[in-house]
């Protein structure tokens, strides 16, 4: 099993419609979570960071956060082109030797269709 | 504030020869993790340095390495080059370790291409 599954999409959503992203993640103590955007022949850029249970809500964007059932989602509200992109999940654990690290998920492909 | 800058943008090498990349944090930041990324594997960690010692480490062989200055800047060095180096190499800098709740933020990276 993956430590953070993302599905790979692509996930296509019209024009001021709410995109949903969600994110899986095997370690039941990870304690920090973070949503990136990545756009095509850039690097990853941070949009969220969540860290409790519950909703974090940033302008358009909304982080939900659900360690009991071990999932991280990311809502984006009136959804426009420029949105489109690649979503990361990242999600810290420690590792064996009890360092954390952060592992990023395979990341979603999102289309806004105008 | 300066975001993380990381030298050069694109590289072109060959078979067998080594590279060195360059990279450095945004000001303040102590933390400097390093990524590979390609279209098969995704983003994978290569390791991640802070206050000059490398904290931790991805499952990369030998020939990948790195290392941290006093000034929380970064060097990554790849050796032995093979195709499969081809790749984009993210930097990213952090004020804290990267998976202790502190938010990580990346640089443009370098594209590597190994002929």
């Amino acid at each position: 099993q993956k430590e953070v599954e993302q599905n790979s999409g692509p996930l296509s959503v019209p024009e001021g419609a709410i995109a949903s992203l969600n994110c899986t993640y095997s370690d039941r103590v990870s304690q920090s979570f973070f949503w990136y955007r990545q756009y095509s022949g850039k690097s990853p850029e941070l949009i969220m960071s969540i860290y409790s249970n519950g909703d974090k809500e940033d302008g358009r964007f909304t982080a939900q956060l659900n360690k009991a059932s071990q999932y991280v989602s990311l809502l984006i509200r009136d959804s426009q082109p420029s949105d489109s992109a690649t979503y990361l999940c990242a999600v810290s654990a420690p590792d064996l030797f009890g360092n954390e690290k952060l592992t990023f998920g395979t990341g979603t492909r999102l289309t806004i269709i105008p | 504030k300066a975001g993380v800058t990381q030298t050069p943008r694109y590289l072109i090498k060959t078979r067998g020869q080594q590279v060195t990349l360059s990279c450095s944090p945004i000001s303040g930041h102590r933390s400097v993790s390093w990524y590979q990324q390609t279209p098969g594997q995704g983003l994978q960690f290569l390791f991640e340095y802070f206050s000059e010692t490398q904290r931790n480490k991805g499952n990369f062989p030998g020939r990948f390495s790195g290392r941290q200055f006093s000034n929380s800047r970064s060097e990554m060095n790849v050796s032995t080059l093979e195709l499969g180096d081809s790749a984009l190499y993210l930097c990213a800098s952090s004020f804290g370790l990267a998976g202790s709740s502190y938010e990580q933020y990346f640089g443009p990276g370098t594209r590597l291409t190994v002929t």
